[in-house]
């Protein structure tokens, strides 16, 4: 099954800022839908972090943020911190599909 | 606080049924979107199937012809039947609620593994 596209895993030392693309096709991302992304602490379930393309649900830090532009987006997180450190997914709706679509996920690790 | 908890065997044999139960606590079965979502042990997420409070169902085409997904108001529960299970159906399978776009509230999730 096709997935949306990120990088396997990316890294950053406290404090500084990292970026998490997600690349679709037009018949999710580029054909207007939002992007959804989900923070997974080790060993326990996805939870939303950012809906609608750049909402936060009550209780996510605004270090926190994501972006669209034609079939990508982006998840960046500023002031990066230990806690940070887990899997994230992006996620839109996949006309072929009629459902929800997931990336592959991108571990991040705090240096 | 609105709840989720999966239920069920942890353990199916080949080509047996794998059914599981999603009970929910802090809120109605209502409004929302009631989805089973599987995570592979590669960590890739795949959405199985969703019913709506309104009773309307939809399973993702390459799991369609081997999918149930059920609820019972008055328990306030939601349940999978995946039939004809194989090693590739070995997974950890989380229950969610959401809209129709996305999953606002997920389930602790629960491992299934297909083994003789």
């Amino acid at each position: 099954q096709s997935v949306l596209t990120q990088p396997p895993s990316v890294s950053g030392a406290p404090g500084q800022r990292v970026t998490i693309s997600c690349t679709g096709s037009g018949a999710n991302i580029g054909a207007g839908y939002d992007v959804h992304w989900y923070q997974q602490l080790p060993g326990t379930a996805p939870k939303l972090l950012i809906y609608d393309s750049n909402s936060r649900p009550s209780g996510v830090p605004d270090r926190f943020s994501g972006s669209n532009s034609g079939t990508s987006a982006s998840l960046a997180i500023t002031g990066l911190q230990a806690e940070d450190e887990a899997d994230y997914f992006c996620q839109s709706y996949d006309n072929t599909l009629s459902g929800p679509l997931f990336g592959g996920g991108t571990r991040l690790t705090v240096l | 606080q609105v709840q989720l908890q999966e239920s069920g065997p942890g353990l199916v044999k080949p080509s047996e049924t794998l059914s599981l139960t999603c009970s929910v606590s802090g809120g109605p079965l209502s409004t929302y979107y009631w989805r089973w979502i599987r995570q592979s042990p590669g960590k890739e997420l795949e959405w199985i199937a969703f019913i709506h409070y309104s009773g309307s169902t939809r399973s993702n085409p390459s799991l369609k012809s081997r999918v149930t997904i059920s609820s019972d108001t008055s328990k306030n529960q939601f349940s999978l039947s995946l039939r004809s299970v194989t090693a590739a159906d070995t997974a950890v399978y989380y229950c969610t609620r959401g809209n129709y776009y996305y999953m606002d509230i997920w389930g602790k999730g629960t491992t299934v593994t297909v083994s003789s």
